[in-house]
């Protein structure tokens, strides 16, 4: 059972425009979520976060919207650059007894295309 | 500032084999956690080791055990390998503060290959 889901397997925009990768997710225990970017051959870097007690959180190029009421959130990137072309994944984390460990959807492939 | 650091980058070992992988935490962090990355995939969570024990476990079974040592530093074991190991391990440290932990920083990771 998938917790976390990233419908999206790949996406592709051009440079200069805004991309917008989406997640969803079903634990309603989940209260912190988190983008995370992936390099070949690298490990994953934080990028953005956001509590559940938040519905926006802006850093720079990136923002971070959720909706609990549809379990959704989205990263947004404006504007887009070759340079962010990478795989994302979305994480959630859990409160109480579920704290302790991060649960990733499968990531969507980011193209920024010159 | 040294970030986290794994050993070995690459490994090749035979199936029924057993493997010892490693991990140095970001400078300051306490807590380390061990993720299994399978091809196509998003890290799964293996375990976390906190204050030397391990604090919560995912769903492997028990052929994969680890160890963290008082310098924080961490080691996870896989006995009796199976060719669905085969996969990229990802350490991560984090640091336990005011009840919840900070955001994970992950290493490169280590990418093993079962024959």
């Amino acid at each position: 059972d998938q917790q976390v889901k990233q419908n999206s397997p790949s996406l592709s925009v051009q440079e200069g425009r805004i991309s917008i990768l989406n997640c969803d997710y079903t634990n309603s225990m989940f209260d912190y979520f988190l983008w995370y970017k992936k390099y070949p051959a690298e490990g994953p870097t934080f990028l953005i976060s956001i509590s559940s007690i938040k519905d926006k959180n802006e850093d720079g190029r990136f923002t971070v919207f959720l909706n609990k009421s549809a379990k959704h959130l989205s990263l947004h990137i404006v504007p887009s650059q070759p340079g962010d072309s990478a795989v994302y994944f979305c994480a959630a984390k859990g409160s109480g007894g579920s704290n302790y460990k991060l649960t990733f959807g499968k990531g969507t492939l980011l193209t920024v295309n010159p | 500032d040294a970030g986290v650091t794994q050993s070995p980058t690459h490994l090749i070992k035979t199936r029924g084999q057993q493997v010892t992988l490693r991990c140095s935490p970001k400078s300051g962090h306490d807590t380390v956690s061990w993720y299994q990355q399978a091809l196509g995939q998003g890290p799964q969570f293996i375990f976390q080791y906190y204050e030397e024990e391990e604090r919560q476990r995912g769903n492997f079974p028990d052929r994969f055990s680890g160890h963290q040592f008082p310098n924080y530093s961490s080691e996870l074991n896989v006995n009796a390998l199976l060719l669905g190991d085969s996969a990229l391990y990802l350490c991560a440290s984090s640091l336990w503060t005011g009840g919840r932990m900070t955001e994970a920083f992950f290493g490169q990771g280590t990418r093993l290959t079962v024959v």
